[in-house]
């Protein structure tokens, strides 16, 4: 079977970092995506990572370890509109993607 | 372009009743998805095409049927409505399975009452 574990919630600064968490059980793997979903609306994909290492992608990046079957998304001088939940997503290969729970992000003053 | 589009965007039903949710997709995607989200959760798979005429089951298809005739079109039937399948509805597609950019329509917001 598959599973992803990322926080439920994070809280954090405007202007500041933050860092969200994402391990994963997979019996095949072949990549790691983040998706964005704000209140009321669709997700929408953020990155891919298939390799080990950083993608950055403006003020987002993720990162990947297949090693420890780990990835973080970092997001780089919050603003509010960054408020929303954030879907780690596992690709492996044989099967439609799996999604974790989603960690809620909210941005504060 | 306009990507994904679903409907209807909101439906009341009574416990019993059927209906069908309609996706449409204009990209020339094989892969198409429906998932279910019910509040403060993730997105569970209902069903997924691989392309016209092919089908399967994802995790949670009991209650739900699906079709696909058609490339653009993914249609998702409720037989028999229960207060269990009060959630939100989102069609996806993708150009295939290694590409792991999925586009959502706007989702379809179901009460079962």
């Amino acid at each position: 079977g598959q599973s992803l574990e990322q926080p439920s919630e994070v809280t954090a600064v405007e202007g500041a970092i933050v860092q969200i968490n994402c391990t994963y059980q997979t019996s095949g793997f072949y990549g790691l995506s983040w998706y964005q979903q704000h209140d009321g609306g669709a997700p929408t994909f953020l990155s891919y990572n298939a390799l080990d290492g950083l993608e950055e992608t403006g003020r987002f990046s993720s990162f990947l370890s297949r090693s420890d079957s780990y990835g973080y998304l970092l997001l780089q001088e919050l603003q509010m509109k960054d408020s929303a939940s954030y879907f780690c997503a596992v690709n492996s290969g044989n099967t439609p993607l799996v999604f974790g729970k989603g960690t809620r992000l909210s941005v504060i003053a | 372009n306009a990507g994904v589009t679903q409907t209807p965007k909101f439906r009341i039903l009574k416990i019993g009743q059927s209906m069908t949710l309609q996706c449409t997709q204009d990209m020339n995607h094989n892969y198409m998805y429906w998932y279910r989200q019910d509040p403060g959760m993730g997105l569970k798979l209902i069903y997924y095409s691989v392309g016209a005429g092919i089908t399967d089951k994802g995790e949670v298809p009991n209650g739900y049927n699906v079709s696909r005739s058609t490339t653009e079109d993914f249609p998702l039937r409720l037989e028999l409505a229960a207060p269990s399948q009060t959630s939100v509805y989102f069609c996806a597609s993708s150009y295939s399975w290694g590409d792991n950019e999925q586009f959502f329509g706007p989702g379809t917001r179901l009460t079962v009452l």
